[in-house]
């Protein structure tokens, strides 16, 4: 049971540059989310999908794209790379949205645009 | 939006202290989260509370409710708990959660 998996683990980009960030979670969740992590600063959300077919911005959208797959995947794209998008990013699924159960998390994906 | 506090920001400990990290939140709530981030990256879920006290092995999390405040204990700390420590309320972005800062803890043997 991997539970969430995201590939990488590391890139490095460079400003212009496109790539996409993939995840897939292999038990049945419903909600799946995408957020970065800064120094400093607490986990942003940058875009989420409450369930399969819909996606939502979150508090950072801004540069970045989605796309929910089908229930087990679902996509973060970087259309055009800048510094600013460096950063550690995380994906993660629960039961379903907006209610307590646990989060799980992804390792994480080290981006470095230069 | 919900307001996270978390303190200390860093805590260096001796193995086998009692270690206590913080958390304040702004907004009341329903269930507050305690995540744990290994120096690897990886985060675990390890406490979702809606009041009292949960315990899981050496880790104890108790949260107030009224007073918008919850603490996690670790007892006989051990240098494998060195970690970032995040708590998550929530009341805060599409997903529901605000996420603190996080508890950077180091236990030297």
């Amino acid at each position: 049971n991997a539970g969430v998996t995201q590939t990488p683990k590391f890139q490095v980009l460079k400003t212009g540059q496109s790539m996409t960030l993939q995840c897939a979670q292999d038990m049945n969740h419903n909600s799946m989310y995408w957020y970065r992590q800064d120094p400093g600063m607490g986990l942003r959300l940058i875009y989420y999908s409450a369930s399969e077919g819909t996606t939502d911005k979150g508090e950072v959208p801004n540069g970045y794209n989605v796309s929910r797959l089908n229930k087990r995947e679902f996509s973060l794209r970087l259309e055009s790379a800048a510094p600013s998008q460096t950063s550690v990013y995380f994906c993660a699924s629960k039961i379903r949205d907006r209610d307590n159960s646990p989060l799980h998390f992804g390792n994480g994906t080290r981006l470095t645009v230069t | 939006k919900n307001e996270v506090e978390q303190s200390p920001q860093n805590l260096t400990a001796q193995e086998g202290e009692f270690i206590t990290i913080n958390c304040s939140y702004s907004v009341g709530i329903s269930a507050l989260h305690w995540l744990q981030q290994h120096p690897g990256g990886g985060i675990v879920s390890l406490f979702m509370l809606s009041s009292g006290k949960k315990k899981h092995g050496r880790l104890i999390a108790t949260i107030n409710i009224q007073e918008k405040h919850s603490s996690l204990h670790i007892t006989a700390s051990h240098p494998r708990d060195s970690a970032v420590y995040i708590c998550a309320v929530p009341g805060g972005g599409a997903d529901g959660l605000t996420f603190g800062k996080g508890t950077h803890l180091i236990i030297q043997p």
